[in-house]
C-alpha cells in the first residue's frame, strides 16, 4: 500500500524549533518529488516547500523562507522539515505530499499531489 | 503570487442533486489547475488535474472544466460521501503552488 506517515509535531514555544519527518512506503520514494503543505486551524491549504527527487532542487514559500529547511534521505525513504524560529502563525497541521509531474503529448504540463499523509500537528504557543 | 478565489464559500445541496463549484484565478493559469476534496480530519484527496482529467479511481460524477482564469468543478449527482470541502489549486506558477479558500458542500 502506498503510504506517507508524518511524525514529529507537538507543542513548541515561539522562537523554538521542531523537526518533522515523513516516512514513505509502497512506492519508489527516490523517484518522486515531494512537498510539505500546511493547514492552519479552520483555514485552507498553504504550500510550504518543495524538494526534487534527488534533493538537488529546493523551494520555499516566502512565509517560511530562511526559517524552514526541507531535506530527504532516499536510502531511508524519508522526508524532513526542520522548522526554526517558529511563530504563532506556523501553527497548523503539516502534510507531506507526493508529487507527480510530466508533459502531455501536446506539450502541456501537469503537476499534482496524489498521495498525502494524514498530517502532524504543530502548535506554537507560550 | 496568483490568487485563487472560490465561490461560493458554502453550497447547500440535497443528495442526488447537481453541485457546481467555481474557482477564479487572478491571472491566467492555462489548464494548470487541480481540484482536491477534503473531509473533516482527513488529508486532501486529488480529484482532478489539468483542469479536466480525473485522477485514478475518481468516479465519473466528478468533472472539471475551464481554462485561463475561470474553472468549474461539477458533481453530477451528490452522494452522501461527497459532502466535504473542495479546493482548487494552480500549478501554472510552479513551484509557487496556491490554493483557493475552499468551498464547503453541505447537506441541504
Amino acid at each position: 500500500e502506498v503510504q506517507l506517515v508524518e511524525s514529529g509535531g507537538g507543542l513548541v514555544q515561539p522562537g523554538g524549533s521542531l523537526r518533522l519527518s515523513c516516512a514513505a512506503s509502497g512506492f519508489t520514494f527516490s523517484s518522486y518529488e515531494m512537498n510539505w503543505v500546511r493547514q492552519a486551524p479552520g483555514k485552507g491549504l498553504e504550500w510550504v516547500s518543495y524538494i526534487s527527487s534527488s534533493g538537488s532542487t529546493i523551494y520555499y514559500a516566502d512565509s517560511v523562507k530562511g526559517r524552514f529547511t526541507i531535506s530527504r534521505d532516499n536510502a531511508k525513504n524519508s522526508l524532513y522539515l526542520q522548522m526554526n524560529s517558529l511563530r504563532a502563525e506556523d501553527t497548523a497541521v503539516y502534510y507531506c505530499a507526493r508529487a507527480t509531474s510530466g508533459y502531455y503529448g501536446s506539450g502541456g504540463y501537469y503537476y499534482y499531489m496524489d498521495v498525502w499523509g494524514k498530517g502532524t500537528t504543530v502548535t506554537v504557543s507560550s | 503570487e496568483i490568487v485563487m478565489t472560490q465561490s461560493p464559500a458554502t453550497l447547500s445541496v440535497s443528495p442526488g442533486e447537481r453541485a457546481t463549484l467555481s474557482c477564479r484565478a487572478s491571472q491566467s493559469v492555462s489548464s494548470n489547475l487541480a481540484w482536491y476534496q477534503q473531509k473533516p480530519g482527513q488529508a486532501p484527496r486529488l480529484l482532478i488535474y489539468g483542469a479536466s482529467t480525473r485522477a485514478t479511481g475518481i468516479p465519473a460524477r466528478f468533472s472539471g472544466s475551464g481554462s485561463g482564469t475561470e474553472f468549474t468543478l461539477t458533481i453530477s449527482s451528490l452522494q452522501s460521501e461527497d459532502f466535504a470541502v473542495y479546493y482548487c489549486q494552480q500549478y501554472n506558477n510552479w513551484p509557487s503552488l496556491t490554493f483557493g479558500g475552499g468551498t464547503k458542500v453541505e447537506i441541504k
